[in-house]
């Protein structure tokens, strides 16, 4: 079974300033997807950046960038210029690229990551 | 094009009531998930459907929980004799098919169940 990990279940960044949420994984599955979720305090689930693990090419969406090293099983989140929008938790997921022409499989989280954003 | 739709959002419910909770899933779209979020976890899968058929319950706890998909109405997610064990948000998402290769799925709000 596939199992995603975020070891920092809080992080506090300055305003307009970087910051690197880090996520591992663990999978015996050569094809998958990479997603990073935002949860405001509203709970919506919001959809950040995603990543296919045959992509070589990180993932960029504006301020939101990914580092994704497939041999190390890591897919962390940078965070550009932070904004006070910006806060929210923050979740790593996983889902198997088996069954791709139909919506077959689940999404395995991480626990999340608590972000702060400081004025 | 209206996105996932839960409700209610909040629901009380004493022990050993029962609690219903729908998803109507974006326009065109014929594939559900439920996932339970507890406090302070992350989300939890439970149930994977289609129309009219239930595809992965693989995260469905044993006993209580059923959920469906009907041909016409939304999904319902029905927690019979409810504890305050269940008490969390509960999350439906949806995809539709063979639109990329993601088959991104869309939350909806969730619904947060409340046991007394």
């Amino acid at each position: 079974a596939q199992t995603v990990t975020q070891s920092q279940p809080e992080m506090s960044v300055q305003e307009a300033e970087t910051v690197t949420l880090s996520c591992t994984y663990d999978t015996s599955e050569s094809d998958y997807y990479l997603f990073w979720y935002k949860q405001p305090p509203s709970r919506q689930m919001i959809l950040v950046i995603r990543q296919e693990a045959y992509k070589q090419q990180n993932a960029t969406e504006n301020r939101f960038s990914v580092n994704f090293q497939k041999a190390a099983k890591s897919f962390s989140l940078k965070i550009s210029d932070s904004q006070l929008g910006d806060a929210a938790m923050y979740f790593c997921a996983y889902r198997s690229g088996r069954d791709r022409e139909t919506s077959g499989s689940r999404l395995t989280f991480g626990e999340g990551t608590q972000l702060t954003v400081n004025p | 094009n209206a996105g996932v739709m839960q409700n209610p959002r909040h629901l009380v419910r004493r022990r050993g009531q029962e609690a219903r909770l729908r998803c109507s899933p974006m326009k065109g779209h014929s594939h559900v998930y439920w996932y339970r979020q507890l406090p302070e976890e992350g989300l939890k899968f439970m149930v994977y459907l289609q129309k009219e058929n239930i595809i992965d319950e693989s995260g469905m706890p044993k006993e209580r929980f059923s959920a469906e998909f009907p041909k016409e109405g939304p999904s319902i997610l029905r927690i019979q004799q409810v504890v305050r064990g269940d008490s969390a948000a509960y999350f439906c998402a949806s995809s539709p098919v063979r639109t990329s290769s993601y088959n991104e799925q869309f939350f909806g709000p969730g619904t947060r169940l409340t046991v007394l």
